[in-house]
């Protein structure tokens, strides 16, 4: 069974910090996801990773994939309040494309 | 241009009574998934459709629930003699195919008292 494990769940930061956040998958997959929940809402996509190696970057965040390890990784950058949000990663659970997802990264940036 | 919609946005109603939650995915979009966010569980998958089909429903958490979806457009969610463990968000996503980026739409929020 595919297993996705965010850590940490909780992270409270400091405006202007930097930080990251770590995903873990425990079967091989080429595709990993990165969205933002903001509270009440929906999903919003932030970055899809497709190769081991992968990075990209938008704004304050940068996300990186290193398949044979089975982990990729979100940081940030020098905090702001905005960025606050729950931080989910995902990886394909089979060749439908469902997405199997971890817990979630509660992030609270404060000034 | 116009994203995922679901309608309702929220849902109360009376355990064992029954519930359709509707899924409007962006146009042009063949593969439709639904997945349901509750507290406990998370974020689950249920089933997706690539255009009419749904070829895999093994994601339902239990014959009460079924999914069907129309014109390769619209899909209806439903679930039977509710209970109050079906209490969670249920999220639509469509993507152009199948393992392409999933847009999401808001949410149907049911509470079955």
């Amino acid at each position: 069974e595919l297993k996705v494990e965010q850590n940490p769940l909780f992270l409270s930061m400091q405006e202007g910090k930097n930080y990251t956040i770590y995903c873990n998958y425990s079967t091989t997959s080429d595709r990993l996801y990165w969205y933002r929940q903001d509270p009440g809402k929906s999903l919003e996509s932030l970055f899809v990773l497709l190769s081991n190696g992968a990075v990209k970057q938008e704004g304050r965040l940068m996300a990186s994939l290193d398949t044979k390890a089975r982990l990729s990784t979100l940081h940030i950058t020098a905090a702001v309040h905005d960025l606050s949000a729950t931080y989910f990663c995902a990886v394909e659970g089979g060749s439908q494309g469902n997405l199997i997802f971890g817990k979630g990264t509660k992030l609270s940036v404060k000034p | 241009g116009a994203g995922v919609s679901q309608s309702p946005s929220n849902k109360v109603t009376e355990k064992g009574k029954d519930v359709e939650l509707r899924c409007d995915p962006i146009s042009g979009h063949t593969a439709l998934y639904w997945y349901r966010q509750s507290l406990g569980q998370g974020l689950e998958f249920l089933i997706y459709f690539q255009g009419n089909s749904a070829p895999d429903k093994s994601g339902l958490p239990s014959d009460r629930f079924s999914a069907e979806r129309t014109g390769g457009s619209v899909s209806t969610l439903t679930i039977q003699r509710t209970q109050q463990e079906d209490s969670a968000v249920y999220l639509c996503a469509s993507s152009f195919s199948l393992r392409a980026t999933q847009y999401f739409g808001p949410g149907t929020r049911l509470t079955v008292l």
